[in-house]
């Protein structure tokens, strides 16, 4: 299957500092890509998704680019606040024709300070 | 909307107790998932259903059992739980045809 290998944490950032979370992952084909956000209590969010080679996604501030040349897909926010504080998840899909599995990296912490 | 919604949000067990996770979707998606997440493991899947009546096994399988006997629930059983099973429980539904998934809320479970 896919492999994911995300930028271990923790990321300990000052308020309105410049945040970039990297992604990369091993697939067959180009498959969309996810990454989720999950803050502190509660479930995973879809934070935004790419769904084909040099797509941009973006939501809230943040953004990541599909590139399949280096099979990465980068989180980026120009300025960070308190409230994005939270447990960040690069996710690729599993590999293989009808599958429509996850694979999640291990997460990576960010925290943001005043 | 409700969206994925899971009974309960906390419980504790001893060990060998059985329990019943209840995971329910108001979107009608067609995939649905159970995770566990554990300190420094990430998510790991350890069953997931393609479509009403059809269950498989995921990463992390053994010890659990699901059913999906109707569209909108999947149910994850504990028979027997073990210390080891103490974890965040996570459900999820997709759309048919995508791998997006949306999020369940949670299950702290305990096993003592």
């Amino acid at each position: 299957g896919n492999s994911v290998t995300q930028m271990e944490g923790p990321v300990t950032l000052s308020e309105e500092a410049f945040l970039t979370i990297n992604c990369t992952y091993t697939a067959t084909g180009y498959p969309s890509l996810f990454w989720y956000v999950q803050y502190p209590g509660e479930g995973l969010q879809l934070l935004l998704k790419a769904t084909k080679a040099d797509d941009k996604g973006s939501n809230k501030g943040f953004e990541a680019t599909y590139r399949k040349e280096t099979t990465s897909f980068h989180l980026e926010k120009g300025s960070v606040q308190v409230s994005d504080s939270a447990v960040y998840f690069c996710a690729p899909p599993e590999s293989g024709a009808g599958s429509y599995q996850l694979t999640f990296g291990k997460g990576t912490k960010l925290s943001v300070i005043p | 909307n409700a969206g994925v919604t899971q009974t309960p949000k906390f419980r504790v067990l001893k060990t060998g107790q059985s329990i019943t996770l209840l995971c329910a979707q108001d979107m009608n998606h067609e995939y649905m998932y159970w995770y566990r997440q554990d300190p420094g493991m990430g998510l790991r899947l350890i069953h997931y259903s393609v479509g009403e009546g059809t269950t498989a096994k995921g990463e992390v399988p053994d010890g659990y059992n699901v059913s999906r006997l109707k569209k909108q629930n999947f149910l994850l059983g504990l028979e027997s739980a073990a210390p080891s099973q103490t974890s965040v429980y996570f459900c999820a539904g997709g759309p048919l045809g995508t791998s997006e998934q949306y999020f369940g809320p949670g299950t702290r479970l305990t096993v003592t």
